[in-house]
């Protein structure tokens, strides 16, 4: 599978603990996001990446989660002090935007996901 | 900010029967409409999407419909098969949200033999 890849696809850890994901986007994406997945939910976004910059964090994004992409490949989302409420299916997805922001919108391609509980 | 209503939340339909899920936005600049389709423990797959500039689209078994002017869109499947048994989200993005997609809240379809 040459698609978008993620490690761990499943994470158990004890409340007050630090996890972090790893998301490997299609090669040569250049944008790059983070949604999050609760059951019977669709997915909510969460922030997206343009190369290494970060443009936008949702509000959903409290100061514990923290995210990066440091040279505009892969990406890391770590959440910080985890809290029960924090168990979710985290998605990436990346695309090629090919034209400047205010154009049409590409296709995300989505991972298969980290499933994370938080006991 | 953008928000995308789905209905209905199940559906069971006869094999071979068609499937009809709708959706509706508030953001009447959103102009591009995604549909993924997610498999029980699998990522969310892109099967068809609309943009504004057209009002339906079709590919094979699957077609969606787009009323700009009631802010609403339909996924259609005709003739449906077992495999078409997943959950299926719409979404929606303006070109001028950095490129955010927001999504429904999925139909669970199930597919009687």
């Amino acid at each position: 599978d040459t698609g978008v890849s993620q490690d761990p696809r499943h994470k158990i850890t004890k409340r007050g603990q630090n996890v972090t994901f790893r998301c490997d986007p299609i090669s040569e994406h250049n944008r790059l996001y983070w949604y999050r997945q609760t059951l019977g939910q669709g997915p909510e976004f969460l922030t997206y990446f343009q190369n290494e910059a970060q443009l936008e964090k949702s509000r959903l994004l409290s100061d514990r989660f923290s995210a990066e992409r440091p040279k505009g490949s892969f990406s890391t989302l770590e959440i910080q002090r985890t809290e029960q409420g924090d168990s979710a299916m985290y998605l990436c997805a990346s695309s090629l935007a090919r034209s400047a922001r205010g154009t049409p919108q590409e296709t995300q391609y989505f991972g298969p996901g980290t499933r994370l509980l938080v006991l | 900010g953008e928000n995308v209503e789905q209905h209905p939340s199940t559906l069971s339909v006869q094999e071979g029967d068609s499937a009809v899920i709708k959706c509706t936005y508030s953001d009447s600049a959103s102009n591009y409409f995604p549909w993924y389709k997610q498999e029980l423990g699998k990522r969310p797959q892109l099967i068809i999407d609309i943009r504004s500039n057209v009002g339906e689209k079709k590919d094979q078994r699957i077609a969606v419909t787009l009323n700009k002017t009631a802010k609403h869109f339909s996924l259609h499947i005709t003739e449906t098969q077992p495999e078409d048994s997943a959950v299926y989200f719409c979404a929606a993005s303006t070109s001028s949200s950095a490129s955010k997609i927001i999504f429904g809240s999925g139909t669970r379809l199930s597919i009687r033999p």
